[in-house]
């Protein structure tokens, strides 16, 4: 049974860069078949999906945040990473990893159990 | 961005009643919608993939219809742990997106 788990600091100064680990368990990173995402859920507020990462590197980021966002992934360790740079109050949300099954249509069928993240001097 | 439209924004039923939620897309998106439920303080989990097909291991009281724009998620017989925020996502093309959010309260 695959398992997702986000880690990172829970408090991030603004004008600085929130930066959080997604560890893969019970499965392999390197699989084929899935993208890994990252989501974010601002207090009291709907989804809004960050971006996600191939096995192989290749990216695709919501254009909304594109110009501060990096994803990157480590397979040697099993893990996917998220770094937002420049944050603001704006930022503080909780930070969901989720695995996204590379079919037509994709879904996210596995989520981490998230992670909060406050911005705040 | 296609933009993704749910109503109500809640409701409150009760135990065994049909409950239906809807979701509008912007521009067609084909069967490409999910549907996750979202219990307090918890992660979303999926309810619905493909506009219809029942996730593994989700209750069969859940069901989904629709293509082009128009969705709906349907709830045969409400139970009590059915409480919960009920959101739409399409995946016809990045960036993807999600409905506001149905908050479901029981009576």
């Amino acid at each position: 049974q695959v398992q997702l788990q986000e880690s990172g600091p829970g408090l991030v100064k603004p004008s600085q860069t929130l930066s959080l680990t997604c560890t893969v368990s019970g499965g392999s990173i390197s699989s084929g078949d899935y993208y890994w995402s990252w989501i974010r859920q601002p207090p009291g507020k709907g989804l809004e999906w960050i971006g996600y990462i191939y096995y192989s590197g290749s990216t695709y980021y919501n254009p909304s945040l594109k110009s501060r966002v990096t994803i990157s992934v480590d397979t040697s360790k099993n893990q996917f990473s998220l770094k937002l740079s420049s944050v603001t109050a704006a930022d503080t949300a909780v930070y969901y990893c989720a695995r996204d099954l590379l079919v037509v249509p994709a879904y996210m069928d596995v989520w981490g159990k998230g992670t909060t993240v406050t911005v705040s001097s | 961005d296609i933009q993704m439209t749910q109503s109500p924004s809640s409701l409150s039923a009760s135990v065994a009643d049909r409950v239906t939620i809807t979701c509008r897309a912007s521009q067609s998106i084909s069967g490409y919608l999910n549907w996750y439920q979202q219990r307090p303080g918890k992660a979303p989990k999926l309810l619905i993939y493909a506009a219809f097909s029942l996730q593994s291991g989700v209750p069969s009281r859940f069901s989904g219809s629709g293509s082009g724009t128009d969705f709906t998620l349907t709830i045969s017989s409400l139970q009590p742990e059915d409480s919960a925020t009920y959101y739409c996502q399409q995946s016809y093309s990045t960036p993807y997106t999600f409905g506001q959010g149905t908050k479901l309260e029981i009576k």
